[in-house]
């Protein structure tokens, strides 16, 4: 039970697009279509953005966008806006289990 | 409105034991898989264990099989965590969760376990 790869940070400044990639393996994010995506605020519960790899929960905003190839899946926001400032988790099935990535600190500059 | 409030956490001493308890309310609680999510404060998150809705699929990380037990309880609306033989690295945040699909979409405010003597 490894932990996804994330990038430990990414950064950009408002309006602009970042991505963030969450890397595994054929027995996690390339074998199942049932990737998600968390945003966690320092001192918060995390808050579910993406699931199914590319659905949008309502309420999250469309500037969230995520999307896979092969073992790797990725989480893009467009329109980066201060409030964006904040942790990223990837997660996935791996078969009787789900796993969660290493997260990725996205800074707003 | 949807609402999920875990309890039950505390400063135990390693080899004890605690449960968790987690009330729901605003949603069809029998409806859903459920959860148990932890995190080490200044680390990730680590998924622990899931239950089907009516109980009888549970799921468990392998470091904590045999040590932990989920549990539900449709008519109050609940789920727990059954926590025996603890350790020092089981300190954590420990968050449950509702499943929607793949993601798990409504969070409580987390409750704080703590192991040491």
């Amino acid at each position: 039970q490894s932990a996804l790869t994330q990038p430990r940070s990414v950064s950009g400044s408002p309006g602009q697009s970042v991505t963030i990639s969450c890397t595994g393996t054929a027995s996690d994010v390339g074998g199942y279509n049932y990737v998600s995506w968390y945003q966690q605020h320092p001192g918060k519960a995390p808050k579910l953005l993406i699931y199914d790899v590319n659905k949008r929960p309502s309420g999250v905003p469309d500037r969230f966008s995520g999307s896979k190839s092969g073992n790797t899946a990725s989480l893009t926001i467009s329109g980066l806006q201060a409030e964006d400032d904040a942790d990223y988790y990837c997660c996935s099935l791996a078969g009787a289990f789900y796993v969660f990535g290493t997260g990725t600190e996205v800074t707003v500059l | 409105d949807e609402q999920v409030v875990d309890s039950g956490g505390g400063l135990v001493q390693p080899g004890g034991s605690l449960r968790l308890s987690c009330a729901t309310s605003g949603f069809t609680f029998a409806g859903h898989w459920m959860t148990w999510v932890r995190q080490v404060p200044g680390k990730g998150l680590e998924w622990v264990a899931n239950i089907n809705q009516d109980g009888s699929e549970k799921y468990y990380m392998d470091s904590v099989k045999g040590r932990f037990t989920i549990s539900r309880d449709n008519a109050k609306n609940s789920q727990f965590l059954q926590m025996n033989s603890l350790r020092a690295e089981d300190t954590a945040v420990y968050y449950c969760a509702r499943f929607h699909y793949s993601g798990m979409d409504v969070w409580g405010q987390g409750t704080t376990v703590t192991v040491s003597s």
